[in-house]
This record gives C-alpha cells, sequence and structure tokens, in this order.
C-alpha cells in the first residue's frame, strides 16, 4: 500500500535556525497537507496545498512558516526561524482529487523536531 | 470555526468486550467525520469514515454511527485485543474544506 514518507524523522535545531522538514506524499494524490502535535495533544491544521499554491491556512501558519514543492515528487515545510515553542511532532498528509465531498488523508510518520 | 469535543480522554476496557469513543460537532455543515488510531510514536492511521448522508458504517470489528441533528457520532470497537490498545481520533470536516478539526483523542487500553 502507497504511503506518504517523512524525512527526517527527528530534527534537533537551535532556536533562530530555519529548519525544513520534507515530504514526499503518495504519488497520484493532489492535495498535500501539513499538520501539527504538539506532545500529548491534538493534531492541529497548518496549512493545505493544491495545485502549486496554498488553498487554505491556519491562524498557527504565520510569516515564519512557509511551504513548497520543488518538484514533482516533494512537499516541504519551511520554518524561518525556530521558536521554542515549533518544538512539535509535525504531520505531512495528502490526498486525492475531490470530486464530491472531502477524500481521508493519509498521514506520514512524522517529524519529530526539537528546538533547543 | 468547527470544534470537536472527544470523550472519555481514557478508555479501560477488558479484552473481549466493546469500547465506545464519543464526539460531538458544533458546525452544522460538517459533512465528512474521519476517526484515526495512533499508536505510540507512529502516523495517525485512518481506521474508518463516514458522510453525512450515511447514519451508520461498519468494517469488521469497528462501527461508527452519526446523528447529524445531534451533531455526534460514536466509534465502536467490539471483541476487543490487545493490539486495539491506542490513541484514537475523531474529526470533522466541511465539504470543500481542506482541514480536519480533530478531537483531543482517547487513549484505549486493553485489558488482559
Amino acid at each position: 500500500e502507497p504511503e506518504v514518507t517523512q524525512t527526517p524523522s527527528h530534527q534537533v535545531t537551535q532556536m533562530g535556525q530555519e529548519v525544513i522538514l520534507r515530504c514526499v506524499p503518495i504519488s497520484n494524490h493532489l492535495y498535500f497537507y501539513w499538520y501539527r502535535q504538539i506532545l500529548g495533544q491534538k493534531v492541529e491544521f497548518l496549512v493545505s496545498f493544491y495545485n502549486n499554491e496554498i488553498s487554505e491556512k491556519s491562524e498557527i501558519f504565520d510569516d515564519q512558516f512557509s511551504v513548497e514543492r520543488p518538484d514533482g515528487s516533494n512537499f516541504t515545510l519551511k520554518i524561518r526561524s525556530t521558536k521554542l515553542e515549533d518544538s512539535a511532532m509535525y504531520f505531512c498528509a495528502s490526498s486525492d482529487y475531490r470530486v464530491l465531498g472531502n477524500q481521508p488523508q493519509h498521514f506520514g510518520d512524522g517529524t519529530r523536531l526539537s528546538i533547543l | 470555526g468547527e470544534n470537536v469535543e472527544q470523550h472519555p480522554s481514557t478508555l479501560s476496557v477488558q479484552e473481549g468486550d466493546s469500547a465506545v469513543i464519543k464526539c460531538t460537532y458544533s458546525d452544522s455543515a460538517s459533512n465528512y467525520f474521519p476517526w484515526y488510531k495512533q499508536e505510540l510514536g507512529k502516523r495517525p492511521q485512518l481506521i474508518i469514515d463516514i458522510r453525512s448522508n450515511v447514519g451508520e458504517k461498519k468494517d469488521q470489528r469497528i462501527a461508527v454511527t452519526l446523528n447529524k441533528t445531534a451533531k455526534h457520532f460514536s466509534l465502536h470497537i467490539t471483541e476487543t485485543q490487545p493490539e486495539d490498545s491506542a490513541v484514537y481520533f475523531c474529526a470533522a470536516s466541511r465539504a470543500g474544506d481542506d482541514k480536519i478539526i480533530f478531537g483531543k483523542g482517547t487513549r484505549l487500553h486493553i485489558l488482559p
């Protein structure tokens, strides 16, 4: 069964540094998402991406965040100047083309981001 | 915006018994309700979903019910097994919206 893959599995970064999290969505999927999960809390939506542009973003996704699909397979999340509160598990997800109603979102294994 | 409440936060059941997790949502425009299972340190894994045009859906030992009028939906797991131990998240989404709004999760313990 095809899966969403994410790298690295764990990223440790000094506060103020830039970090890039990488994802390879399921190959025939068209919608891509980033979510985060602070330890012990619920999963929170950050941003969605379709047709090479952001289609929706949450209030968490401020100017420090950006997303990019640099080629036909990768989907990245960049945090420009990391803060301690950015420490969380970041999940990438993807879903198929929507005809009628939302399609299931399939999640990767996540990247645990630790800001020191 | 949408708010999803989930309870209980922790649930312990004897192996072989049934487990029920309940969720409510606030936005009457929500029409897609997935359930995810997350084992420790792993990805949220979609286990079942239901759309608002259906009242109940079943997949082997797992079933989900939806009451649109009351805006609540439930996950039922029958004949629980040790491998059912995990955190379960309910979620809701509106048609055309990209985001899924998650509940806070239920930690399910299956006791031997």
